[in-house]
């Protein structure tokens, strides 16, 4: 059975510091993927998207994410978080064939000063 | 171009009562999909609809719950008799593509209370 998991539920950055979020998956094929950040009382909004082509994938905001096959993995990266970063971030893999979402249970990031 | 609108934002009903979630997809999008997120947890699938075809309802308790998307209006998620473990945020996605995985656009979601 697919999963996905997000190893880290919670994680506190200083403003200016760099930020990397976990995301490992469990699916027999190459799955489609996702990261999304929802603000408190929001809805999610979609960052980054990888389906195929180079693992290397660029996002809104100033985030990227890097799909590694052997490692099963689609970590989120930034090189320097601002106050506005702090949010709630779901990793999903879009891996059936109707398109059902499966979504990690999320990481929770603070920015401090 | 509006993005996938919800209403009500937040909805609160007394245990026992009915609670009508709405959700208009994006302009030229046919796919619906409905999920809820519990406290403290990520979201969960419900049910993939089409217009007035449901594809997918795995993720629907098997009682008080039904999803609709007719073929005109929005798609209605429907929880009959409420009880308090039903408070939820529930949000609807929607996709323009069938056959396989695409980027979903999600709502703003509903802030169900049951009280």
């Amino acid at each position: 059975a697919q999963s996905v998991t997000q190893p880290d539920i919670h994680i506190t950055v200083s403003e200016g510091a760099s930020l990397e979020l976990r995301c490992n998956y469990s699916y027999g094929a190459t799955p489609y993927l996702f990261w999304y950040v929802q603000s408190p009382g929001q809805g999610l909004q979609l960052l980054l998207k990888y389906f195929s082509g180079d693992t290397l994938v660029q996002g809104i905001k100033g985030f990227e994410a890097e799909f590694k096959r052997s490692q099963s993995s689609f970590n989120l990266r930034k090189p320097s978080v601002h106050w506005s970063d702090a949010a709630e971030y779901f990793c999903a893999v879009g891996a059936d064939s109707w398109g059902k979402f499966q979504f990690g249970a999320g990481t929770q990031v603070v920015v401090t000063p | 171009n509006a993005g996938v609108m919800q209403n009500p934002r937040h909805l609160v009903r007394r245990r026992g009562q009915e609670a009508r979630l709405r959700c208009s997809p994006m302009k030229g999008h046919s796919h619906v999909y409905w999920y809820r997120q519990l406290p403290e947890e990520g979201l969960k699938f419900m049910v993939y609809l089409q217009k007035e075809n449901i594809i997918d309802e795995s993720g629907m308790p098997k009682e008080r719950f039904s999803a609709e998307f007719p073929k005109e209006g929005p798609s209605i998620l429907r929880i009959q008799q409420v009880v308090r473990g039903d408070s939820a945020a529930y949000f609807c996605a929607s996709s323009p593509l069938a056959g396989g995985p695409d980027t979903q656009y999600f709502g703003p979601g509903t802030r169900l209370t049951v009280l």
